[in-house]
Formats: C-alpha cells, sequence, structure tokens
C-alpha cells in the first residue's frame, strides 16, 4: 500500500539551530516525493520535489530509496520557517497526492 | 495567485443540511482535487477529475458528491451535511499526469457543521 509517515508532529527549534523533518514512504514502483508547506491558515505551497533536486528558502531534500525517506533539512533555522510542513508521495496515473499527517514546525527566537 | 479559487471562505451550516463548496481555476489545468485536512489526519482526497464529466472516488468520498461539467470548476456537494464532515476543504489543479507536476492549491474552505 503507498503511505507516507511523517514521525514527528511537532518539532521545535531555536533560531540558527539545524532542522531535519523526517518522511518515510512505502511505495513499490519509482516514486515521485514532493514537501508541501502551509503557512499559518494560507494554503499549501510546492517548497521542493525530489527530481528537481533544487534547494528552496536553504531548504533540500535527498531521495533514499534505500531507506525509503525523503528528509527535509536545513542547516540553519529562522523564525519564518515556522510552518506546517506535509511530504506527499504522487504514485497514481491520476496525479494524486498521498500525504503524510504533516509535521509542525516551531522555530524560537 | 488568483489561478485557483474557492468560496466560500468560511461556512457555517446545520447538521442535514445540504452544501456546495465551489473550486474556480483558469488554467485550463485538466485535474482537479478535492482534499479535506483534519489535525491528526493531515490532507486526504476525496474525489478527483481527470476532465471535465470525468470524476473518481478518493480515499474519503463517503458524503460528498462532485461534478465537472466544465474544465475550470469543479463544486463539492455535501448532500447531507453531518458534524464529522466540519473540516478545511482544499481544492488543487494540475495540468497533466505524469513526472514533474505539481499540484497547486486553493485558499481553502473552513466549514463547520454545527
Amino acid at each position: 500500500a503507498q503511505r507516507v509517515t511523517q514521525p514527528e508532529k511537532l518539532l521545535s527549534v531555536f533560531k540558527g539551530a539545524p532542522v531535519e523533518l523526517k518522511c518515510n514512504y512505502s511505495y513499490s514502483g519509482s516514486p515521485e516525493l514532493f514537501w508541501y508547506v502551509q503557512y499559518s491558515r494560507q494554503r499549501l505551497q510546492l517548497l521542493l520535489r525530489h527530481i528537481s533536486r533544487e534547494s528552496i528558502k536553504g531548504f533540500t531534500a535527498d531521495l533514499n530509496k534505500g531507506e525509503t525517506s525523503f528528509h527535509l533539512k536545513k542547516p540553519f533555522a529562522q523564525e519564518e520557517d515556522s510552518a506546517m510542513y506535509y511530504c506527499a508521495l504522487s504514485g497514481g496515473s491520476q496525479g494524486n497526492l498521498i500525504f503524510g499527517k504533516g509535521t509542525k514546525l516551531s522555530v524560537k527566537p | 495567485d488568483a489561478g485557483i479559487t474557492q468560496s466560500p471562505r468560511y461556512k457555517i451550516t446545520e447538521t442535514g443540511r445540504q452544501v456546495t463548496l465551489m473550486c474556480h481555476q483558469t488554467w485550463s489545468h485538466s485535474y482537479m482535487f478535492w482534499y479535506r485536512q483534519d489535525l491528526g489526519h493531515g490532507l486526504r482526497l476525496i474525489y478527483y477529475s481527470a476532465a471535465a464529466d470525468i470524476t473518481d472516488k478518493g480515499e474519503v468520498p463517503d458524503g460528498y458528491v462532485v461534478s465537472r461539467s466544465k474544465t475550470e470548476n469543479f463544486p463539492l456537494t455535501l448532500e447531507s451535511a453531518t458534524r464529522s464532515q466540519t473540516s478545511v476543504y482544499f481544492c488543487a489543479s494540475r495540468p497533466l499526469a505524469g513526472v514533474g507536476y505539481e499540484q497547486y492549491f486553493g485558499p481553502g474552505t473552513r466549514l463547520t457543521v454545527t
């Protein structure tokens, strides 16, 4: 079964500390993975997709097929990074996304 | 950000009432989706549509009805609202299936069923 697991509901760090938001997935084929971010009461926005291997707002994520993981990392957290982060898997032919339950990141001053 | 809009943004309704949530996109995207967002569950797919007049069930379709007579609109109807349908509803669209196409989300509709 296709599944996305985000083990942490809440992650709290201090400004300037490194951040790692964990994401593990279950999928039998070649997955397409995304990280979406939702700032307070706003719409979801795409942060990263694994195929583009880009860095957005200092965040990076590497697909590890052996560990079936797609962890999101940032070396130095900023207060404006506080938000809800969702890892998502697109594996169906219709392009629908399967979301994890989300991790709320809180960056303290 | 006017590409995909939802209305109303907030709605309070009573148990048993019918309510329709609207979604409109200006990009002519083929695919459209409805998700509900609940604490502890993340986002779950209700229904999706690959094109006008083509719809299919997602993970949690019970109690909902959709239609798509025009490419740009994808309304979601709660036929007889229940308290368990209190949620934030997000509509999304994407241009095509296949690798590399992201979904674009609307601003959401916060629905409260009393």
